[in-house]
Order: C-alpha cells, then sequence, then structure tokens
C-alpha cells in the first residue's frame, strides 16, 4: 500500500534551532504539499512543487522558513531559526501526475514539532 | 479571498444519521472535498464534488450546491469509529483550501 513518509514523526527542541523536516511522496507522484495544522488556525498551505519545481509558497513566512525538493524522492522543510509559535504538526501531502479535477491528495502522517 | 466555514462540533448517538455543513466563499473553484480525520493520524480522503448534486459512497453521501456555495456531508448508521473530524476543502487551482474542521463525537 503506497504511503507519503514523514520523519520525524516528532520532534521537541529549543527555540533558535534549525528544524528539518523530509517527506518522501509516494512513488511517481510529481505533486508536494506542506502543510501547517494548528487548533486555532486549522490545516494551512505553506507551500507545494510540482516536479521539483516551486509552484506557490505564499503561505509560508519566508523570513525563517524554507522548502525544497532535492530529488524526486525528497522534500524538505526547514525552520531556522524556530520560534515557539512554530509548533504544530506539519504535514506533507502528494498527487500523481496530470492530477485530474477530483483526484485526491494523499498525506502522511505528519511532524508533531514543538518548540521550547 | 477564501473563507470555508463549517460548524466547530457536533454530536450524535450510534445508529444515528448527522449532517455537516459546509459554506465556502473562494475565487476560485474547482471541487469541493472532504477528508476524515481521527486524532493523531493524517486526513484521509472521503469525497468530491464538482457538479450539483448527491454523490453516495456507502454510509457516506456529500452534496453540493455551486451556487450557494454550500455542501453537505451526510454520514448514516453512525459507528463509534466515525468520532473524528471531518474537514470540508475547496480546490482552487491545483491545492486545496481547507475550512477548520467539524469534530464529531458518536456516543453509545
Amino acid at each position: 500500500d503506497a504511503r507519503v513518509t514523514q520523519t520525524p514523526r516528532h520532534k521537541v527542541t529549543e527555540m533558535g534551532q534549525e528544524v528539518t523536516m523530509r517527506c518522501q511522496p509516494i512513488l511517481g507522484h510529481n505533486t508536494v504539499f506542506w502543510y501547517r495544522q494548528t487548533m486555532m488556525q486549522g490545516l494551512e498551505l505553506l507551500a507545494y512543487f510540482r516536479n521539483r519545481a516551486p509552484l506557490d509558497d505564499s503561505g509560508m513566512p519566508k523570513d525563517r522558513f524554507s522548502a525544497e525538493m532535492p530529488d524526486a524522492t525528497l522534500a524538505t522543510l526547514k525552520i531556522q531559526p524556530s520560534e515557539p509559535r512554530d509548533s504544530a504538526v506539519y504535514f506533507c501531502a502528494s498527487a500523481p501526475p496530470r492530477q485530474q479535477h477530483g483526484q485526491p491528495q494523499h498525506f502522511g502522517d505528519g511532524t508533531r514539532l514543538s518548540i521550547l | 479571498g477564501q473563507n470555508i466555514d463549517q460548524p466547530t462540533e457536533m454530536t450524535a448517538t450510534e445508529g444515528a444519521i448527522v449532517q455537516i455543513n459546509c459554506t465556502y466563499q473562494t475565487s476560485g473553484f474547482n471541487g469541493l472535498f472532504w477528508y476524515q480525520q481521527h486524532a493523531g493520524e493524517a486526513p484521509t480522503f472521503l469525497s468530491y464534488n464538482v457538479l450539483d448534486g448527491l454523490e453516495e459512497k456507502g454510509r457516506f453521501s456529500s452534496f453540493l450546491s455551486r451556487s450557494k456555495g454550500y455542501s453537505y456531508l451526510l454520514l448514516k448508521e453512525l459507528q463509534m469509529k466515525d468520532s473524528a473530524s471531518y474537514l470540508c476543502a475547496n480546490q482552487a487551482g491545483t491545492a486545496l483550501i481547507f475550512g477548520k474542521g467539524t469534530t464529531l463525537s458518536v456516543s453509545s
């Protein structure tokens, strides 16, 4: 059963530290999304890529967040320096090529991030 | 702009029927999704509507009215395992814009 894989599942660190979250999309999927989920804001789109090229990162704080796809099997989301308000669950999702309307995105299990 | 509204919480009993409403005001529309998310888990796809009307899938059905910017998810024969958050999302272009979710609690 194909799955989106995210690592780490949990991360606790002190403010000011760099945090890197990784995502392996489903093999053959060429569109990758990063979301952040909090109780207050719900599920928010941060950025997404198609064929490794960033298409939209308007939801992402540019000063401390960066997202990349070094290759087709790896997407990364980095926060540097991290702040307590970054504490959230970060989800990665992927979708297949020629995503037709109605074809769902598949979500990973998320990275639960706590910044102390 | 994008605005998607759904109730924060709902409660129901086993065997009952519950309807979760969603209204949306968005600058683009390519379809309306419903996802289910159990506590501590990833969202999973439930249904998709792009044309007006009702789509039925087993115990779950979803309805869309594009002219009213309105959708609902209907859950029949509720089971305890249906206790979860239900997320309404509009597909604007490629990306999904999510509502904050409705937490459904099913009791015996």
